[in-house]
């Protein structure tokens, strides 16, 4: 069984740029959530992907924004980065789509650094 | 919107002590779950509850959900090194969309 697999561990950017952060789900599962957790925080939900469409999301800006593939990969893109972007962003697979009761199996997140 | 508070923020326990950390919900929930992270990994999934007064075992590890599905608690039964992390709870909320809102966490040491 294939786990969560995130890339790259991490990356380094300047205050404006753009950012593509990828995620592989578990062999299975069908649905894609992505997290931001802050130094010392619980991790805050950004969106859910489901279907290839965005089901869910949190108190995040629209330069937050994602997409998932036929084969339920996805990815996170993040426009016009701020310093307060800095942050371990999680990626979770999860095997039945669509709503909040899923158990969650997280990569091991890509650290972002903006500078 | 919808909170999930965690108490205490940290927790320092001799090796052989319990330990307990409380999550409180503002709005009801439909379950509740638990996650373990250590010190430089990723969360890991420990436990869902979902029914009222739901009370789940594992080892040395006992959860309990509320009666009102607004809070919840873990106790860990004489603490061992392997314990270290932070403990997250997560609410999944009534509506039929796939956010879950973690706690703070909980961050326990265990001294040996």
């Amino acid at each position: 069984e294939t786990g969560v697999t995130q890339s790259p561990t991490h990356l380094i950017k300047t205050r404006g740029q753009q950012v593509t952060l990828r995620c592989s789900s578990q062999s299975g599962h069908n649905t894609v959530s992505w997290y931001q957790q802050a130094l010392g925080q619980g991790p805050q939900f950004i969106f859910q992907y489901y279907r290839e469409e965005e089901n869910g999301r949190g108190n995040f800006p629209p330069r937050f924004s994602g997409l998932q593939f036929p084969n339920y990969s996805s990815e996170l893109n993040v426009n016009a980065l701020e310093l307060d972007d800095s942050a371990l962003y999680l990626c979770a697979s999860s095997p039945f789509g669509g709503s909040g009761n899923s158990p969650l199996h997280f990569g091991n997140g890509t650290r972002l650094t903006v500078t | 919107g919808q909170q999930v508070m965690q108490i205490p923020q940290y927790q320092h326990v001799q090796e052989g002590e319990d330990f307990t950390t409380y999550c409180n919900s503002s709005t009801t929930l439909s379950n509740i779950q638990w996650y373990k992270q250590r010190p430089g990994g990723h969360p890991v999934f420990l436990i869902q509850l979902v029914k009222s007064g739901e009370v789940k075992k594992q080892k040395r590890l006992t959860f309990q959900f509320g009666e009102a599905k607004k809070n919840s608690s873990l106790h860990i039964t004489a603490t061992q090194t392997t314990d270290v992390g932070t403990y997250f709870c997560a609410g999944g909320g009534s509506s039929n969309t796939g956010k879950l809102i973690f706690g703070q966490g909980t961050t326990l040491q265990v001294k040996p």
